[in-house]
Order: C-alpha cells, then structure tokens, then sequence
C-alpha cells in the first residue's frame, strides 16, 4: 500500500495552461506539505496545511492554489503555467504540524513545461 | 536568517570506503534535526533524526550522525559504503518556534564497485 501518493507521475503541457496535481496520504496523518524540488535538487516548501487549514504560505505565485478537502488530500492547481515551473513536486505528510516529526513523501510528479 | 548549508555537493567513494557528509546550520536555538534520503527515481526517506539526548543517533542501513551543537553541525557518517548506497542525501533542520523544516541544498554521493 502506497503511503503517500501523487498523480500523475509525469505531467508535460504547454506554457500558459491549467493542470493539477493530486496528493493522497493513508497514514492519517493531519498535516501534508508541497514541495517544488528545482534542477539542482533543492527542495523548498510550498504549503501545509493542517486538518484542511492552511499553516504555511511561502513566497509562491498566486498562480499557485492548494486544496485541502480534507485531511488526508492535499491537491495543487496551478493557473497560467510558466517555463519556471518546470520542477519535481512533491507532496508529503506527517503528524502534527510543528514539524518535528518526520515527513512522509510522495514519488513526485515531474513537470515540464515547453 | 536561519539556513541549512550542506559543502559537500558531489562525493564519489569506492566501495567499502568511509562516509562523513557534513550539515551545518546557523541558529543560535533549539533544533530538531533530520537526513533523508533519496534513491534514483524514488520519494525521499527518513534517514535518522534528533530531538534530544544522545547526541550520536543510529539510524537505518548503517547509517549515524553527530550533533555538535558547538558546531551547529550534524554530519551524517558511515564506516563503509555499498554501491546501493548511491543517493541524494539532505539535511534538514527545524528550527526551534517555527513550523517549517528547511532542507539544504543535498549532497550526491556516488559509489563506485
């Protein structure tokens, strides 16, 4: 059984379109994250929410909207995609959202724009 | 701000040699302190973390660090490597009274047969 998991895999569009990308976690967990992973592996957070509310907003485009239905999905809709948004996003979850206990992630959904 | 630096950015070792990758972070509080791993293709795993206590914490396949908090520093160590070891590895620091874990940049190590 998949612990956390995203779809699709692999997302390739065209610039200026819509996609979304789904996260699942079946650990019950209440607290789940995205991440953008760039070309050079750095990984920075997104989001997190907490049991559907939002806890963190990093610096990210407003083109960039979580969705939290509830507390075991995590989905992300991105507006108007840009070439810069061509990354591996990874969405994870853990318990608690003070962050001291270890994240569980996804496989990852690599995104390319063209 | 607070950061987390990891030096070393590609390591190559031969097979059976010793690893020491370094984590360094600039925080003069409390830290929670994780290494995950990631595999070719594959999501990252946790490695071993610290909280508190023993400041040398063992974690899966072999693997150790060291907090030295003189240091701001948790290295992460093996005394021989296998060529499945070949991975991303990231440090990650939560810094005390924030909610966030913030990830160095990784190290790639390559292990060569």
């Amino acid at each position: 059984d998949t612990a956390v998991s995203q779809t699709p895999k692999y997302l390739v569009t065209q610039m200026g379109n819509d996609k979304s990308i789904k996260c699942e976690q079946n650990l019950g967990h209440d607290t789940m994250y995205w991440y953008k992973q760039d070309s050079k592996k750095f990984l920075k957070i997104m989001f997190s929410y907490n049991n559907k509310e939002l806890i963190i907003n990093e610096t990210v485009p407003n083109r960039f909207s979580p969705k939290s239905p509830d507390k075991a999905h995590l989905n992300l809709h991105i507006n108007s995609l840009e070439l810069g948004d061509s990354a591996v996003y990874f969405c994870a979850s853990s318990q608690g959202y003070g962050g001291n206990q270890p994240q569980h992630f996804g496989d990852g959904t690599r995104l390319s724009i063209l | 701000a607070q950061s987390v630096s990891q030096h070393n950015h590609h390591v190559i070792l031969s097979e059976a040699a010793s690893l020491e990758l370094g984590c360094n972070y600039s925080y003069g509080g409390t830290v929670n302190l994780f290494w995950y791993v990631q595999y070719p293709g594959q999501h990252l795993q946790l490695l071993l973390k610290y909280f508190s206590g023993d400041p040398l914490v063992k974690g899966i396949k072999g693997f150790e660090a060291e907090f030295i908090k003189s240091k701001f520093s948790f290295n992460l160590r093996k005394p021989s490597v296998q060529w499945s070891d070949t991975a991303e590895y990231f440090c990650a620091v939560l810094f005390g009274g924030y909610q966030k874990v913030t990830f160095g940049t990784g190290t790639k190590l390559q292990v060569i047969p």
